[in-house]
C-alpha cells in the first residue's frame, strides 16, 4: 500500500451535475496529481498541485478544477459532468515537486448517467 | 496524441518462464520511465523506475532496460508467478516534477500467467 487514500470509492451521478473528489497524500509527501483513467486505457494526467497552487495541467477543459490544502490533500472538482466522464480517478502523490516517481491511490470510480 | 506507446495488449506466459514487456516512446526529451502494476481494480503500483542516463537497472524479479538510440523501453519479469498477472504501463516524465505535463501513459500491455 502506498499510503495514498480517495474517497469515495464508488460515485454514481447524472449529466449535468458536480462531483468533488478527495484525496489524502502519502505522509511527507507535498505534491498530488490527479489523472482520469478510462476503461482500457492509461491514465491521462489532469493537474498537478505543488504548495496549494495549480503546478500544470494537462487537456482537460476548465471545468475540471481542483484545491490543496495546508495538510497537502486535494480535491478534484468537475462541473456539468458530460457521460464521457465516465472512469477511474486516480490521485498520486510525491514528495517534492521536483520528484519524478508518483505513488498512486486506488481511485475512484465515476459512473455518469 | 501520446508519445508512449505500448507493442502488445496482451501477452501470455508460463508460469515459472521470464516475462518480456515492451514499450516505444518518441519524445526524445524524456529523461524519466517508471514502470507501473495495475491489478483489476486497483491503482497503478511503482515497480522500478529509470533515468536516461542509464541503460539498465535491476529490482527484485525485475530489471529495466532503457535503448535510446531506438527510443525503446523493455520491463523483463524473472520466473513469473499467477501475482504477476496484470496490466502493466510504462510512463515517461519529459520534465523533473511532473509539471506541465505530469507523467504521459501508454495504453497497457495484459500480462496472462498460464498454470
Amino acid at each position: 500500500e502506498t499510503g495514498v487514500t480517495q474517497s469515495p470509492t464508488h460515485l454514481i451521478k447524472t449529466r449535468g451535475q458536480q462531483v468533488t473528489l478527495r484525496c489524502s497524500s502519502q505522509s511527507g509527501h507535498n505534491t498530488v496529481s490527479w489523472y482520469q483513467q478510462a476503461l482500457g486505457q492509461g491514465p491521462q494526467f489532469i493537474f498537478q498541485y505543488y504548495r496549494e497552487e495549480e503546478n500544470g495541467r494537462g487537456n482537460f477543459p476548465p471545468r475540471f478544477s481542483g484545491l490543496q490544502f495546508p495538510n497537502y490533500s486535494s480535491e478534484l472538482n468537475v462541473n456539468a459532468l458530460e457521460l464521457d466522464d465516465s472512469a477511474l480517478y486516480l490521485c498520486a502523490s510525491s514528495s517534492t515537486r521536483m520528484e519524478d516517481t508518483q505513488y498512486f491511490g486506488p481511485g475512484t470510480r465515476l459512473t455518469v448517467l | 496524441g501520446e508519445s508512449v506507446g505500448l507493442h502488445l495488449p496482451t501477452l501470455s506466459v508460463q508460469e515459472g518462464d521470464n516475462s518480456i514487456i515492451n514499450c516505444a516512446y518518441s519524445n526524445s526529451a524524456s529523461d524519466y520511465f517508471i514502470w507501473y502494476k495495475q491489478e483489476s481494480g486497483k491503482g497503478p503500483q511503482f515497480i522500478i523506475d529509470i533515468r536516461s542516463n542509464m541503460d539498465k537497472r535491476q529490482g527484485q524479479r525485475v530489471t529495466v532496460l532503457l535503448n535510446k538510440t531506438v527510443k525503446h523501453l523493455s520491463l523483463q519479469i524473472a520466473a513469473t508467478q499467477p501475482g504477476d498477472s496484470a496490466v502493466y504501463f510504462c510512463a515517461e516524465n519529459i520534465r523533473p516534477g511532473g509539471g506541465a505535463d505530469g507523467l504521459t501513459f501508454g495504453k497497457g500491455t495484459h500480462l496472462i500467467i498460464q498454470p
